[in-house]
């Protein structure tokens, strides 16, 4: 029972690389999201997917792109990377968008660094 | 503006004491909170939530206090284990999304 997969774990970039950090997850699960940790803060949502062909922007959306193509693949585009991108990013998933039952699965996350 | 405050950023107890890990939220429309335990190069693991409409949630060792009236929580961790050493954030629903504290590091010392 894989839950919820990302990779790289770990990639380093130049300045104005582009990348992609894939996720998936196996447990059918309509809403997926993608967050950033930086150190000494909180998870900071970068956006997030309600179903296949529907996403929309968190509170950092800004250098990065997303497209959900399937249930189960919620790939996260860096463009022009750049030193402020530099952080953990985390996906997740979650059951359904009620709250109450909405207890998101996260994966091992994927520190990127931008040099 | 963090809408979820953890205002303690680390924390030390012994073990077999009693954890108290605070939070503070200043948005009166969110309905459920949640703990997530963090260990080093791991993602969140939840361990515990409340619904707004209670104001404690027990499961084993952990227990969650909501104050609605002063918008605060608490999880209680009793007694504490070295194994509990790790980083704890607190959350709250917002939307389709979970809104996090910073954090708040626990150390459990034998």
């Amino acid at each position: 029972n894989a839950g919820v997969t990302q990779t790289p774990k770990f990639r380093i970039l130049k300045i104005g690389q582009s990348m992609t950090l894939q996720c998936a997850q196996d447990m059918n699960h309509n809403y997926m999201y993608w967050y950033r940790q930086d150190p000494g803060m909180g998870l900071k949502l970068i956006y997030y997917s309600v179903g296949a062909g529907i996403t929309d922007k968190g509170e950092v959306p800004n250098g990065y792109n997303v497209s959900r193509s399937t249930t189960e693949d919620f790939p996260l585009r860096l463009e022009l990377a750049a030193p402020s991108q530099t952080s953990v990013y985390f996906c997740a998933s979650g059951p359904s968008g009620h709250s109450g039952a909405n207890v998101l699965t996260f994966g091992a996350g994927s520190r990127l660094t931008v040099l | 503006d963090q809408q979820v405050k953890q205002n303690s950023p680390s924390l030390s107890v012994q073990e077999g004491r009693i954890s108290i890990l605070n939070c503070d939220y200043t948005n009166s429309m969110f309905d459920y909170f949640l703990w997530y335990k963090k260990y080093p190069a791991e993602g969140p693991t939840f361990l515990i939530s409340i619904s707004s409409i209670k104001d404690k949630n027990e499961d084993g060792r952990f227990t969650v206090f909501l104050n609605k009236s002063a918008k605060h929580l608490s999880l209680h961790i009793v007694p504490s284990q070295p194994g509990d050493s790790a980083v704890y954030f607190c959350a709250a629903f917002s939307g389709y999304a979970l809104n996090f504290g910073k954090g708040t590091s626990l150390l459990v010392t034998p």
